[in-house]
């Protein structure tokens, strides 16, 4: 089955720096890799997703790359704000909707203002 | 985005009690929901995939008598912890798909049994 390995484990950037996550996966099938944001007590929040007919996908400072020969996917936050402060997780999958998603073990990012 | 909505947010059960978690989805039919697990600090582990009219799928390791799902309509699931006890405590979220688009999660449940 599919086996998704995520680092860091924790980061922590300057207000207004980058940040970078990064994310690999096993299965060659998966197509469908999103990215959650969880903040204490909540469930997981999609901030954004590529497929694999795409190589990069960009939403104001938040940007997913993937690269399908490699294996890997990341997610790039720019000018980092404190709210921006959570875990955040990977995931892959098929496409079809009644594939559940594998998840990384998440990264816990720390904006220092 | 579509919303899933999951009922209690936080419940507290004593021991050897069953407590049921409800999972809707308020502006979408799902045929397909999945529930998750998840200990403090760590990832979301996929306990089974519930499927509307028939019977849930389980992972390995996730006894079926205890975490009993049932997917009665396309907007709602429900996972009911029977004979809880204190390893039971955990967060448990469901989430659900619109089609073939991205999956949403429900805010989760905080199970405490005491």
């Amino acid at each position: 089955g599919e086996n998704v390995e995520q680092h860091p484990s924790t980061l922590s950037v300057q207000e207004g720096d980058s940040a970078v996550i990064k994310c690999t996966y096993s299965d060659s099938a998966s197509n469908y890799f999103p990215w959650y944001k969880q903040e204490l007590g909540k469930g997981p929040q999609l901030i954004i997703d590529i497929r694999s007919n795409v190589g990069e996908k960009k939403d104001q400072r938040i940007a997913v790359t993937l690269n399908k020969t490699a294996k890997h996917f990341s997610l790039h936050i720019t000018e980092t704000q404190p709210e921006d402060s959570a875990v955040y997780f990977c995931a892959a999958s098929g496409n079809s909707g009644n594939t559940p998603l594998v998840f990384g073990k998440g990264t816990r990012l720390s904006v220092i203002a | 985005g579509a919303v899933v909505s999951q009922h209690p947010s936080r419940v507290i059960c004593k021991s050897g009690t069953s407590v049921k978690i409800e999972c809707r989805s308020l502006d979408f039919q799902a045929t397909t929901m999945f529930w998750y697990r998840q200990f403090p600090k760590q990832s979301l582990m996929l306990m089974a995939t519930s499927n509307e009219g028939s019977k849930a799928t389980y992972e390995q390791g996730v006894e079926k008598d205890k975490f009993l799902i049932n997917h009665a309509s396309l907007t709602l699931s429900t996972l009911t912890v029977t004979s809880a006890h204190p390893e039971d405590s955990s967060f448990y979220i469901c989430s659900a798909v619109p089609g073939f688009t991205e999956a949403f999660f429900g805010q989760g449940t905080r199970l405490t049994v005491v």
